[in-house]
Parts: C-alpha cells; sequence; structure tokens
C-alpha cells in the first residue's frame, strides 16, 4: 500500500524501547482528545482518549497525558513493538462536534 | 463500536470525471464525516453530512466541487466532480461514535486522477 506518512516526522526506536509521541493541539475550547493509529492502506484506528477534565489516562501499553496549560497531548508506547510502526494522529474536538487532526507522527520500529 | 463499509476502496479516474463514494455503517447514526487525506499528510474535514437537512461544508470545500448525500441514517456518498489530478488522495467516511471509542473510520477510498 502507499505510505501514508511520507511527508511526516519520523520517530525511529528499537523493539522493546518505550516511544512518546508528542502533539501540540490548537483550540483552547477543545475538551476531548483522540490518538489515532494508521497504517499504510487502512483507516485511521482508535487507540486512546481523554477528556479535558484528566490530565494522564491510562490503556493497555499505551499511556496518553494532557497539558492544557500548554495545550499539549503526548502517547506514551510501552514495549514497542514492530507491529506498532505505522502513523500516529492526534485529534481534537470542543464539545464532541468536529474533529481536527494534528499533522502526524512516523514511528519506525527496528526489530 | 460502529462498523463502517466503504467503496469503491480504490480507483484511477480520468481528469474532468466524477466518481462517487460510498459509506454505509451498520448502525444508525446521526453524525458522518467526510475527510480528505493528501498524499503525506494529514486529515481535513470536507464536509458533516446530517441526515435530513443540507451537509455543512468546511472552509475551502463547496457543495459543486463535493456533493454529498445523505438519505438515511446508515447511509453516505460523496461525489468527487470535475477530477483534476489535485484531487487524487485518500477520502475517508468517519462517524461519531460512543463515548468509549471516539470516531470511527472507514478504510478510505484510494482516488487517483490521471
Amino acid at each position: 500500500g502507499e505510505n501514508v506518512g511520507l511527508h511526516l516526522p519520523t520517530l525511529s526506536v528499537q523493539e522493546g524501547d518505550n516511544s512518546i509521541i508528542n502533539c501540540a493541539y490548537s483550540n483552547s475550547a477543545s475538551d476531548y482528545f483522540i490518538w489515532y493509529k494508521q497504517e499504510s492502506g487502512k483507516g485511521p484506528q482508535f487507540i486512546i482518549d481523554i477528556r479535558s477534565n484528566m490530565d494522564k489516562r491510562q490503556g493497555q501499553r499505551v499511556t496518553v497525558l494532557l497539558n492544557k496549560t500548554v495545550k499539549h497531548l503526548s502517547l506514551q508506547i510501552a514495549a514497542t513493538q514492530p507491529g506498532d510502526s505505522a502513523v500516529y494522529f492526534c485529534a481534537e474536538t470542543p464539545g464532541y462536534s468536529t474533529l481536527t487532526f494534528g499533522k502526524g507522527t512516523m514511528l519506525l520500529v527496528s526489530p | 463500536s460502529a462498523v463502517i463499509s466503504q467503496k469503491p476502496s480504490r480507483d484511477i479516474c480520468q481528469r474532468g470525471t466524477s466518481l462517487t463514494i460510498q459509506c454505509q455503517v451498520d448502525s444508525q447514526v446521526t453524525m458522518m464525516f467526510w475527510y480528505r487525506q493528501q498524499p503525506g499528510q494529514s486529515l481535513t474535514l470536507i464536509a458533516t453530512a446530517n441526515q435530513g437537512s443540507e451537509a455543512t461544508y468546511e472552509s475551502g470545500f463547496v457543495i459543486d466541487k463535493f456533493p454529498i448525500s445523505r438519505p438515511n441514517l446508515t447511509f453516505s456518498t460523496l461525489t468527487v466532480s470535475n477530477m483534476s489530478p489535485e484531487d487524487s488522495s485518500i477520502y475517508l467516511c468517519s462517524v461519531e461514535g460512543d463515548r468509549a471509542y471516539g470516531y470511527t473510520f472507514g478504510s478510505g477510498t484510494r482516488l487517483t486522477v490521471v
């Protein structure tokens, strides 16, 4: 399939390392944030979300941190695996309406 | 979460022609969204389609170029009209999810205009 991340910033890690992907959002009124994973040839896949009344949320191997003061969102992936290689997008919305996507980061995991 | 079927999955079209993309959802949803993802780029919202009303278009997108239908709560179409090579992109359908799963996306339609 085509490379959806051709022009995106890239994070290269070794298998087993922890990965941190960062995102700056723009709308101070946004109160719901989502991280998506997009593999080549596929649509975005939901990973984890967080609401503005929280600053941290954990899932399976993933953690999202929200800093509303500086409008910053991060996705931490523990023990990164080759199957985690993909493009990762953050998205924001005020009042659970239309989503605005960030620019995206390509994660490359080497065995 | 909802399951979305999007057709066609890919197409190669001649400039000046039009292509209609279909989005079928396995459950009734109020809001459906159409996005464009240009090569190597992020997703940009084209319009929001609610059943029984005109679609709401984002800045830079117009109905004449991207007409949308929303005949019922499980189906929508996006037409890319009078195509040029600049319209070569991935077009994605999305629906509001329940609050446990955010918004769900279809697998996309990969359009190449030659």
